[in-house]
């Protein structure tokens, strides 16, 4: 089942714009991560933030955590046409595995 | 890091037919996990496959319509078996590094089933 709602679910930006996703989850967790899947096939891991990190940077990636509201944030700044994909937040505890959120369908176009 | 092969990449089948999906992974993993994701939709986890026991198995999903063979620490099967239109969908196995708590997980490329 799924742990949470991601929004929007589809989101269409022009190139250079910055490209918002928000995720919820329901249960406690270890750490939260965000996977980018390409026309349908295997997910590639973008980030992970643990359960006491507020805040991590990777290149142009930017993720927020909120355990008390129980929410994340994903930035993507300055868009570029290969970043359309689908975005998906994830959940897991040791030892188990991730649990999905629905996704958010990313279109940017040049 | 763990580098997983999966396959077929896709595949058109009869329906009341079965096929069986393979995932071989480069390193030696405890549990591995196969998810479902159909047309639009996001991953749903199947089942848990642990070696050396049966598989666990997540609420709508049973033994019989998905077997799962897991003979080694490298190796697992999913089987689709008596296909309908309805398992039309992308399959997808992962793993996790053993003994890490936060650590990514990998995929394999995923299968493409089509079930006409």
């Amino acid at each position: 089942s799924q742990q949470g709602e991601e929004d929007p679910q589809a989101l269409s930006i022009q190139e250079g714009e910055n490209a918002t996703m928000n995720c919820s989850y329901k249960t406690s967790i270890n750490n939260l991560q965000w996977y980018r899947q390409n026309s349908g096939r295997g997910l590639v891991h973008l980030i992970l933030i643990r359960s006491n990190e507020r805040e991590k940077h990777s290149g142009r990636l930017r993720v927020t955590l909120d355990t008390s509201k129980k929410s994340s944030s994903l930035l993507i700044t300055a868009s570029r046409a290969a970043d359309t994909a689908s975005y998906f937040c994830a959940t897991g505890q040791a030892g188990t595995a991730l649990i999905f959120g629905k996704g958010t369908t990313l279109s940017v176009s040049s | 890091s763990a580098v997983i092969s999966q396959k077929p990449s896709r595949d058109i089948c009869q329906r009341g037919t079965s096929l069986t999906i393979q995932c071989q992974v480069d390193s030696q993993v405890t549990m591995m996990f196969w998810y479902r994701q159909q047309p639009g939709q996001s991953l749903t986890l199947i089942a848990t496959a642990n070696q050396g026991s049966e598989a666990t198995y997540e609420s709508g999903f049973v033994i019989d319509k998905f077997p799962i063979s897991r003979p080694n620490l490298t190796f697992s099967t999913l089987t689709v078996s008596n296909m309908s239109p309805e398992d039309s969908s992308i399959y997808l196995c992962s793993v996790v590094a053993t003994g890490f708590i936060n650590t990514e997980a990998f995929f394999g490329q995923g299968t493409r089933l089509t079930v006409v």
